[in-house]
């Protein structure tokens, strides 16, 4: 069973513009989510995350929030870039602490 | 570079076949994972690690998979008899602590291909 979730496979935004990546999770004792993000060919990179204390957090052009009422977290990237074109994945550990549930991630692609 | 490293980046096999994926970690780091990532999906953990020790496998198949981490020398995952449902993009990933709270570093992958 999927607990992390994501439901948009792709995203197209313009450069310079917003780009809103979505995820959904199902276990309420997921405590700490981290995004990570994926160019062909290459292991996935780990960009920023949070903790569930917390409803925000900022890293540059990267935002992640969370809305732990809804099981909902979204990363924010202003200003796009054409190099943030890659394939961008939710994870959260799971009660192990450990091992990664990672979502089927959503492919980005950011146009000139 | 000091990341980490698996070797072959890309190996073909065919059914009933042995295959042999190496990791070698970042360096310092004690802690390794194994994640398989199917085609069209999130990548699914396999197995953890530490040096001589298998923490966790609750996510490798029973049969035909072992992995092990030697006291010197790269993490081993080995699929015996593969077949074609074993092809897939298989990450290794290191950290210093056991928690995955902190970063996990994956190395860029084995793409296992079974004809």
């Amino acid at each position: 069973d999927q607990q992390v979730k994501q439901n948009s496979p792709s995203l197209s935004v313009q450069e310079g513009r917003i780009s809103i990546l979505n995820c959904d999770y199902t276990n309420s004792m997921f405590d700490y989510f981290l995004w990570y993000k994926k160019y062909p060919a290459e292991g996935p990179t780990f960009l920023i995350s949070i903790s569930s204390i917390k409803d925000k957090n900022e890293d540059g052009r990267f935002t992640v929030f969370l809305n732990k009422s809804a099981k909902h977290l979204s990363l924010h990237i202003v200003p796009s870039q054409p190099g943030d074109s890659a394939v961008y994945f939710c994870a959260a550990p799971n009660n192990s602490g450990y091992a990664l549930n990672f979502g089927k991630g959503t492919s980005l692609l950011v146009t000139p | 570079n000091a990341g980490v490293m698996q070797n072959p980046r890309h190996l073909v096999r065919r059914r009933g076949q042995e295959a042999r994926l190496r990791c070698s970690p970042v360096k310092g780091h004690s802690h390794v994972y194994w994640y398989r990532q199917l085609p069209e999906e999130g990548l699914k953990f396999m197995v953890y690690l530490q040096k001589e020790n298998i923490i966790d496998e609750s996510g490798m198949p029973k049969e035909r998979f072992s992995a092990e981490f030697p006291k010197e020398g790269p993490s081993i995952l080995r699929i015996q008899q593969v077949v074609r449902g074993d092809s897939a993009a298989y990450f290794c990933a290191s950290s210093p602590l056991r928690t995955g709270n902190n970063e996990q570093f994956f190395g860029p992958g084995t793409r296992l291909t079974v004809l």
